[in-house]
């Protein structure tokens, strides 16, 4: 079946301009994740929700980013007035029950942002 | 709140030679463990899971991780490995019952000779 699917793949902007980026999680799975991973590092969590709410966003660097899931199902992460310390490859990823359960993430591809 | 060391940065094995890379973990009760693989330009793909019962658990592409809840650890093996093994590993801690997110170490980067 389909996986996660985050578009764009790569995405270059300049400092200061806003960007979206969206995931298409895993149908029927409840829980979804961003995550930031930067060059040498492992997964940063940013944002979690269930269905269409925001359960815990403490992961989020500062108010410049933002995310929305309206319906249940694709979300969008919104980063406004873009640093270069953005630059980072933005991960999505779903699951069928939300954290504390067991059930394993299934990620995305990532979207790979570069702020020049 | 959860964490998760991988020691290794780098890991470097000939092709055919087993392999053991290590997850060590810090989480008060029983933990949820996984391990993924990351190849250049992919997402994380998931290797392999603990919740609970046998704490050998086997994965995909032969390889296996040991639960040691006395050395909170959770390493990862495998006793031959193919040079398309190559990649960057992470391992992740989740927690029961809570509303932890999964934590992920910085990962190893395993290098495979010919």
């Amino acid at each position: 079946g389909a996986g996660v699917s985050q578009t764009p793949s790569n995405k270059v902007t300049e400092k200061g301009k806003y960007v979206e980026l969206r995931c298409d999680p895993i149908s029927g799975h409840t829980a979804l994740y961003w995550y930031r991973q930067s060059l040498g590092q492992g997964p940063e969590f940013l944002i979690y929700f269930q269905g269409t709410g925001a359960a815990d966003d403490s992961g989020l660097p500062n108010d410049r980013f933002f995310a929305v899931r309206p319906e249940g199902s694709v979300s969008t992460l919104k980063i406004q007035r873009t640093e270069r310390g953005d630059s980072a490859v933005y991960l999505c990823a779903s699951s069928l029950l939300g954290p504390g359960s067991n059930s394993p993430l299934h990620f995305g591809n990532g979207t790979r942002l570069t702020v020049t | 709140a959860q964490s998760v060391t991988q020691p290794d940065i780098h890991i470097t094995v000939s092709e055919g030679a087993s392999l053991e890379l290590r997850c060590n973990y810090s989480y008060g009760a029983t933990p949820y463990l996984f391990w993924y693989v990351q190849s250049p330009g992919q997402g994380l793909q998931l290797l392999l899971k603990y919740f609970s019962g046998d704490t050998l658990v086997q994965g995909i592409k032969g390889f296996e991780a040991e639960f040691k809840r006395s050395q909170s650890s959770f390493n990862l093996r495998k006793p031959s490995v193919h040079w398309s093994d190559a990649a960057e590993y992470f391992c992740a801690v989740g927690a029961s019952g809570g509303s932890y997110i999964p934590t992920f170490g910085r990962g190893t980067s395993l290098i495979v000779h010919p």
